[in-house]
């Protein structure tokens, strides 16, 4: 069975600072793994996904995240926090083989501090 | 830019009571799912719908709940006989095909009295 585990239900950090969001997967097959973005009172908005191809995988918003087979991670970072990046942020993990359904994590808010 | 709509935005209901929460896809998307999000916990995917079926289901997903595509663009979910721990953000999302992205909805949120 596949799972995600995020470290860290609340992540702080200022603005212009290093923003990084940890994910770690678990999955008997190659992964197909997602980072989601919850903006206050809205959908679930795709950061970005990997597949197989690059590990290094630049998103939205200039968030990328990289996926390392070794160590069953895909976190998520910013060079530069901006007080617009608070939201909650999902990983997540698919399997497309048996359906494309995706499994998130717990979820991590960020807050950002001006 | 197509999107997933999901009507209505918030439902109270009391106990017992039948909810249908309503869904519009994306117009040629093929598969489609309905997720949930109980306040302060993880998104769990409940159904995901197929070629007119039900393709996977989750253990949340019992008797009570049901979907439907009833004239090829909305995409339903029925809970028959709400519970109290129904009361959550229930989210529908849909893609093309199997590798695509999913596209969520802005949710419709249920709290049962």
């Amino acid at each position: 069975a596949q799972s995600v585990t995020q470290l860290g239900s609340h992540v702080s950090v200022s603005e212009g600072a290093l923003v990084l969001l940890r994910c770690n997967y678990s999955s008997s097959v190659p992964p197909y793994l997602f980072w989601y973005v919850q903006y206050p009172n809205q959908g679930l908005q795709l950061l970005l996904k990997y597949t197989s191809a690059a590990t290094l995988v630049k998103g939205i918003n200039g968030f990328e995240a990289e996926f390392k087979k070794s160590e069953t991670s895909f976190h998520l970072t910013k060079p530069s926090a901006h007080m617009s990046d608070a939201a909650e942020y999902f990983c997540a993990v698919s399997d497309f083989n048996q359906g494309g359904k995706l499994i998130f994590g717990q979820g991590t808010e960020l807050s950002v501090k001006p | 830019e197509p999107e997933v709509t999901q009507t209505p935005s918030h439902q109270v209901t009391q106990m017992g009571q039948e909810v249908i929460l309503r869904c519009v896809p994306i117009s040629n998307h093929l598969y489609f799912y309905w997720y949930r999000q109980i306040l302060g916990q993880k998104v769990e995917f409940l159904v995901s719908f197929y070629n007119n079926e039900i393709s996977e289901k989750s253990e949340i997903f019992d008797d009570q709940f049901s979907v439907e595509r009833p004239d090829g663009s909305n995409f339903t979910l029925k809970i028959r006989s709400t519970k109290l721990e129904d009361s959550a953000m229930y989210f529908c999302a849909s893609k093309t095909g199997r590798g695509g992205e999913l596209f969520f909805g802005e949710g419709s949120r249920l709290t049962v009295l």
